[in-house]
């Protein structure tokens, strides 16, 4: 168990509509990234958050969105749904900005299923 | 661009037997992570070893360790003695200073191990 908890684990939904994805950091980390693995694309890296700012940002879609909270706990936004934004969505955590040398705990992920 | 690759998408190895798993990476930062994460069918991403571009000593964690050749940027990684249990998906991943963070992975590759 990393530490990392993802809701929900399993989500299946229609084209058009929207969802969000909810992550809670390891206690005590600052970090939140967002990762999106599916099988054409492989595991693409979408946004980051630290201590409640945008840090860095992958190849995320408009119509997906994200924020951290003050308690640290970070969404994930996806909006007017498509079939190709089914995939294993995950979320990681670090202690820190993450210096090219801190670990990143992975939480479980949540399977989206555009149906 | 930082790039990842991974150029086998299967292996098989005998139980009891060691393996390497290919790992290349391209990237114009001195300061970078290399990370290497196991995911099993249940889908969950797991930490297995991290090695830093100037770390001189190749990283052992178990029976994982990995093969960091600078001059070439490989970053394969060896596991010893394999178990039935190591039977996943292995990605290789990398972390740049400048990045804040973020993890660039491979394509992977699945690891079957025969009894």
């Amino acid at each position: 168990d990393s530490g990392v908890t993802q809701t929900p684990k399993h989500l299946i939904t229609a084209t058009g509509q929207r969802v969000t994805l909810r992550c809670s950091p390891r206690s005590g980390d600052l970090s939140v990234y967002w990762y999106q693995q599916s099988l054409d694309q492989g595991l693409q890296f979408l946004i980051q958050y630290y201590n409640g700012e945008e840090r860095a940002k992958g190849n995320i879609l408009e119509r997906f969105s994200a924020q951290q909270f003050p308690d640290l706990h970070s969404e994930l936004n996806l909006s007017s749904l498509e079939l190709g934004d089914s995939a294993l969505y995950f979320c990681a955590s670090s202690l820190g900005v993450a210096t090219a040398s801190e670990e990143e705990y992975f939480g479980p992920g949540t399977r989206l299923t555009v149906t | 661009a930082q790039k990842i690759t991974q150029t086998q998408p299967g292996m098989f190895v005998q139980e009891k037997e060691a393996v390497t798993l290919d790992c290349t990476y391209d990237t114009s930062d001195q300061s970078y992570g290399l990370f290497w994460y196991k995911q099993p069918s249940s889908g969950e991403m797991i930490f297995l070893i991290y090695q830093g571009s100037y770390d001189e000593q190749n990283a052992t964690e178990g029976r994982y360790s990995l093969n960091f050749q600078k001059a070439r940027k490989s970053a394969n990684l060896v596991i010893s003695a394999s178990q039935l249990g190591d039977s996943a998906m292995y990605f290789c991943a990398m972390s740049n200073y400048n990045q804040g963070g973020k993890l660039i992975f491979g394509q992977g590759t699945e690891l079957s191990v025969k009894p």
